[in-house]
Formats: C-alpha cells, structure tokens, sequence
C-alpha cells in the first residue's frame, strides 16, 4: 500500500509566478487535506475534501489559492500570483473517514520557496 | 475550538535518559489526540492516538501517553531516549464542530538527544 504522494516535493519560484502542487492520496481514503507549515511552527489547516467535495476552507486560504479534487482521487492546490510570504511547506493527508475515527496519513510534503 | 499547547519548544536529554514532552489540549467535547513525529524535510508521521479506548496509549518506537481528563493533559514519554529519536514532535487534537474535520496541531517540540 503506497503512502501519500506529493509532487514536486521542492518548487523555486519568482514572486508574481502561479504554481500547483499535487497530492496522491492513499488509494481509497475518501477525505483529503491541506495543511501548510512554516519553520518552527506545527501544521495550519487550510481545506478538506471528502471525495471531490471541498467541504471546509480556512480564513488562511486566500483568494489566491485554489484547491480541487475533480474526480474524487488525486488533488491540486494552486497558488496564483505568489507572495514571499507563501514561502512554505505544504502537507497533503488523507484517510479513510473522519479524523475522530480513522488515522490521518500525511505525504512528504512540498517546499515552496518564491523568491 | 479545539486547541493543544506544547510546553517547551526545545527539549534536551541524554542518550539512554527519560523523554518527557507536554501537551496540554483544551476542548468542549471529548478529545481524540495525536502524537506525530516529523523528522528533517520528510512529512508527519503517526506515533500514537487516543480515541477514548484506554488512557495510556502505546505507540510506536518504544513511546507511550497517558491521558489525564483532570490535568487536561496528553504528555509523551518514553523510558530510554536514542539518538534516533532526535526530531520534531507534534501533539494534535481532532478539530470538531460546524462540519470541522482533521487535526489543530501544536507548535512542536524539538527534542535534542545528547550522547
């Protein structure tokens, strides 16, 4: 059973530049997260999905961003016109149900430095 | 809201001493907390859950929680530190309510292991 998968796992972009990370959750979870950490700080939750529903969206997801899940399995999260402070780690996770009764799996994660 | 506090942002103990890392978590309704363990570039990884099942969860790697309802605390110790065990460590709390889902994290501790 393949884990969480995240890809690129390290982007350098220049500020203004969109860029899309994308996550592969473990086959059959049916719920999808977002999280995003900065150093020396523990994971922010920004979105969840259950299948292709967006069900929940953090005040730290700004207009700029944009998560999707089409078909229910792989998801993107798009960050359009980059700030530095975007500059971050972003945690993809995934289980089979809600966190109050299954494990949430996370990926390796994606660094995003803007620049 | 569900929240958890890491006391301590840095902790250090020998190689063969006690681990001893804090959280305390506030919450309106039972708790499910977490212990995960992310070490350097590489994503969270689960090392122990309490679902209300029995108050002293064993995890992975040798280490253990107890959950205490009347200090509101989840600490994580472990008997014999390892070099191995030198990384970051996260308690979290399942975030509940008004269709919330998945885990408010702490801010970390970075346990040292000095040989």
């Amino acid at each position: 059973d393949t884990g969480v998968s995240q890809d690129p796992r390290h982007k350098i972009t220049k500020r203004g530049q969109n860029v899309t990370f994308r996550c592969d959750p473990i086959s059959e979870h049916n719920r999808l997260y977002w999280y995003r950490q900065t150093l020396g700080q523990g994971p922010e939750f920004l979105t969840y999905f259950q299948n292709e529903a967006q069900l929940e969206k953090s005040r730290l997801l700004s207009d700029r961003f944009s998560a999707e899940r089409p078909k229910g399995s792989f998801s993107t999260l798009e960050i359009q016109r980059t700030e530095q402070g975007d500059s971050a780690m972003y945690l993809c996770a995934s289980s089979f149900g809600p966190a109050t009764g299954n494990t949430i799996y996370f990926g390796e994660g994606s660094w995003l430095t803007v620049v | 809201a569900q929240s958890v506090t890491q006391l301590g942002s840095h902790v250090s103990v020998s190689e063969g001493a006690l681990v001893l890392l804090r959280c305390n978590y506030s919450s309106s309704v039972p708790p499910y907390l977490f212990w995960y363990v992310q070490y350097p570039n590489q994503g969270l990884q689960l090392l122990l859950k309490y679902t209300s099942a029995a108050t002293l969860v064993k995890g992975i790697n040798g280490f253990e929680a107890e959950f205490k309802k009347s200090e509101t605390s989840f600490h994580l110790t472990k008997p014999s530190a390892h070099m191995s065990d030198a990384a970051e460590y996260f308690c979290a709390v399942t975030r509940t309510g008004g269709g919330a889902d998945g885990l408010t994290f702490g801010k970390g501790t970075h346990l040292i292991i000095q040989p």
